[in-house]
């Protein structure tokens, strides 16, 4: 593993259906975030960490869980989709998150709720 | 509330110079980055500015004013594969980036 990956890249899922997008980095990077990016709109942050086992809610948390069991790995769950988590999904890292530090994408996950 | 904006869309030519402007009302100022954002890919980073004045990296230059809330995002010699979206984002008093919706600029020949 070289980065930042995510599974699944896409995902057609029935609305009510529980869903996991899995995130892992090689970086040993302190921080890690949800995105969820949508046409006309910014990127905006579902969730967030700051370091291995604390997590804190962004801008748009509501249907939305994260996990930081351990350094790589930060899943994002909907516990119940519905048609308006239809988005793509990217994760990021960085290494403290403060001063400089620039942001490192995923490749992103292509979710449809139908 | 916090604000971002950018141009949805601007046309510009190979070779050419092109700026792209964002300005910003946040709570709170820890630093403003560009990212590039080729369609369907992830955005990768470009610059960043917490000081007043110009940063100029190769092609691109980015340039900050704080106390007027703007930043563009200069590329010069413009090559196809600049076809891309820029995103600007400013760090807000709690370090979490908030985000413009990105401007999509396209190059022609």
């Amino acid at each position: 593993i070289a980065g930042i990956t995510q599974a699944p890249t896409s995902q057609i899922l029935a609305a009510g259906r529980r869903m996991t997008l899995r995130c892992t980095q090689d970086m040993r990077h302190n921080a890690m975030y949800w995105y969820r990016q949508d046409l006309g709109l910014g990127l905006r942050l579902i969730h967030y960490s700051n370091t291995a086992g604390t997590t804190g809610k962004g801008e748009v948390p509501d249907g939305y869980s994260v996990s930081r069991a351990n350094t790589d790995d930060f899943p994002l769950t909907l516990a119940s989709a519905v048609p308006s988590q239809t988005s793509v999904y990217f994760c990021a890292s960085s290494p403290t998150g403060q001063g400089n530090d620039e942001q490192y994408f995923g490749p992103g996950t292509r979710l449809t709720v139908t | 509330g916090q604000n971002i904006d950018q141009p949805t869309e601007m046309t510009a030519t190979e070779g050419a110079i092109v700026q792209i402007n964002c300005t910003y009302q946040t709570s709170g100022f820890n630093g403003l980055f560009w990212y590039q954002q080729h369609a369907g890919e992830a955005p990768t980073f470009l610059s960043y500015n917490v000081l007043d004045g110009l940063e100029e990296k190769g092609r691109f230059s980015s340039f900050l004013s704080r106390s007027k809330g703007y930043s563009y995002l200069l590329l010069k010699e413009l090559q196809m594969k600049d076809s891309a979206s820029y995103l600007c984002a400013v760090r807000d008093e709690n370090y979490q980036l908030i985000w413009g919706a990105g401007t999509k600029l396209i190059i022609k020949p």
